[in-house]
């Protein structure tokens, strides 16, 4: 299993251009969801999803738009970058699927690093 | 949800036990407690998770009072390889919503 698969790693981006950040995973996770991080900061949640066809918001959803039209895919779309939006995006995954337990933990992938001109 | 609050940063040396506290004062019956750490560069990784008393694993033991107000991350005999960013993470895992992460505390392990 691959896991959880982020693309593009890296991406530069001037000031108005949008851009969709991709999202996989393998593992049949029933929930998906997407953070930024700032340096020195934490994780701040943007979007989540409980299954395919079901989003919502998180902390911080201005600016970014979801969609989940497959339980593997959930792309993360830049509608209008601005500066503000220099961050490290990770996307996380969790499921119940061929757990005994359900501990709820998620599993990230490696993140997009993206910088805003 | 559950708020948490966490030291932000923690020093220690090689061989040390390590102790991380983590408040949330307002936990819910259903909640769970979950500790994560992250690495520069790096999503964050589960560690361990617990409800009430006790929980030890291969790589931390966490304690939770009676109260479940707090909880307490011990990390055994640190290693360099221990410094990171350590989460403390409160919510219902059957409903995994919204699961929120604080600032963390910024661990560093010195020779």
């Amino acid at each position: 299993n691959a896991g959880v698969t982020q693309t593009p790693k890296f991406q530069v981006l001037k000031t108005g251009q949008s851009m969709t950040l991709q999202c996989a995973q393998d593992m049949n996770h029933e929930y998906m969801s997407w953070y930024r991080q700032d340096p020195g900061m934490g994780l701040r949640l943007i979007h989540y999803s409980v299954g395919a066809g079901i989003t919502d918001q998180g902390e911080v959803p201005n600016g970014y738009n979801v969609s989940r039209s497959t339980t593997e895919d959930f792309p993360l779309r830049l509608l209008s970058a601005a500066p503000s939006q220099t961050s490290v995006y990770f996307c996380a995954s969790s499921g119940t699927s061929g757990r005994v337990l359900n501990t709820g933990e998620l599993f990230f992938g490696e993140g997009s690093r993206l910088t805003v001109l | 949800l559950a708020k948490t609050t966490q030291p932000i940063s923690m020093d220690s040396y090689e061989g040390q036990e390590v102790n991380i506290t983590c408040s949330h004062n307002n936990i819910a019956t259903n909640d769970y407690i979950t500790w994560y750490q992250q690495f520069p560069s790096q999503g964050p990784r589960f560690i361990i998770q617990g409800y009430k008393t006790k929980v030890t694993n291969e790589v931390a033991s966490l304690f939770i009072p009676a109260d479940r107000k707090s909880s307490t991350l011990s990390l055994p005999r640190v290693s360099l390889s221990d410094t990171a960013v350590y989460y403390c993470l409160v919510g219902d895992p059957p409903g995994r919503r919204a699961l929120t992460f604080g600032s963390g505390t910024r661990l560093q392990v010195q020779p």
